[in-house]
């Protein structure tokens, strides 16, 4: 049970590149979401979807699209990176089942993003 | 406005003693809350969570963490800490939205160091 898979696990992009970070899971979580952990900041949420189709906004997601074709994948794409997201990067999946909605998140092991 | 303060961004510990870190939330509906551990270049992992009934609350690792409504607070204990617990631990909060889905907030997170 390989749980959350994210890919790459480092990065280093130039300023005003363009990237797709990615991020499959295999419980068939229906929910997934994206988090940036910045020093002294925690975790703030970018996107997440409740399903296949549907995407919607976090805490700061501009600069970044989502898509969610499968239940599978959730990639998160940068169109044009700015130093600004120079971060490291969360993928994290549960159940949508409404009966457990205190079901946990489960977390991939991240990516290190380098913006200069 | 529902958010999470963690007391103490850093938090050093002896081998064998109390590990105590600190949790407040503001709320205005009863909240689902959650402990999660992160181990360097890892995910985050569930520790232990409230949803409803007993408010002391027994997770991983000989953790535990008491629900108090009245100081709106859900602090994290361990009796005696030992050198593995060295990690950064994030307190988080679930408000459930209108659709049955809530948006998990994080605290800013509190590094633990453990001594010999």
């Amino acid at each position: 049970n390989a749980g959350v898979t994210q890919t790459p696990k480092f990065q280093v992009l130039k300023t005003g590149q363009s990237m797709t970070l990615q991020c499959a899971q295999d419980m068939n979580h229906e929910y997934m979401s994206w988090y940036r952990q910045d020093p002294g900041m925690g975790l703030r949420l970018i996107h997440y979807s409740v399903g296949a189709g549907i995407t919607d906004q976090g805490e700061v997601p501009n600069g970044y699209n989502v898509s969610r074709s499968t239940t599978e994948d959730f990639p998160l794409r940068l169109l044009s990176a700015a130093p600004s997201q120079t971060s490291v990067y969360f993928c994290a999946s549960s159940y949508r089942d409404p009966n457990v909605v205190d079901s946990p998140l489960h977390f991939g092991n991240g990516t290190r993003l380098t913006v200069t | 406005a529902q958010s999470v303060t963690q007391l103490g961004s850093h938090v050093s510990v002896s081998e064998g003693a109390l590990v105590l870190l600190r949790c407040n939330y503001s709320s205005s509906v009863p909240p689902y809350l959650f402990w999660y551990v992160q181990y360097p270049n890892q995910g985050l992992q569930l520790l232990l969570k409230y949803t409803t009934g007993a408010t002391l609350v027994k997770g991983i690792n000989g953790f535990e963490a008491e629900f108090k409504k009245s100081e709106a607070s859900f602090h994290l204990t361990k009796p005696s800490a030992h050198m593995s617990d060295a990690a950064e631990y994030f307190c988080a909060v679930r408000i459930l939205t209108t659709d049955s889905w809530g948006k998990l907030q994080f605290g800013a997170g509190t590094q633990v160091v453990v001594t010999p």
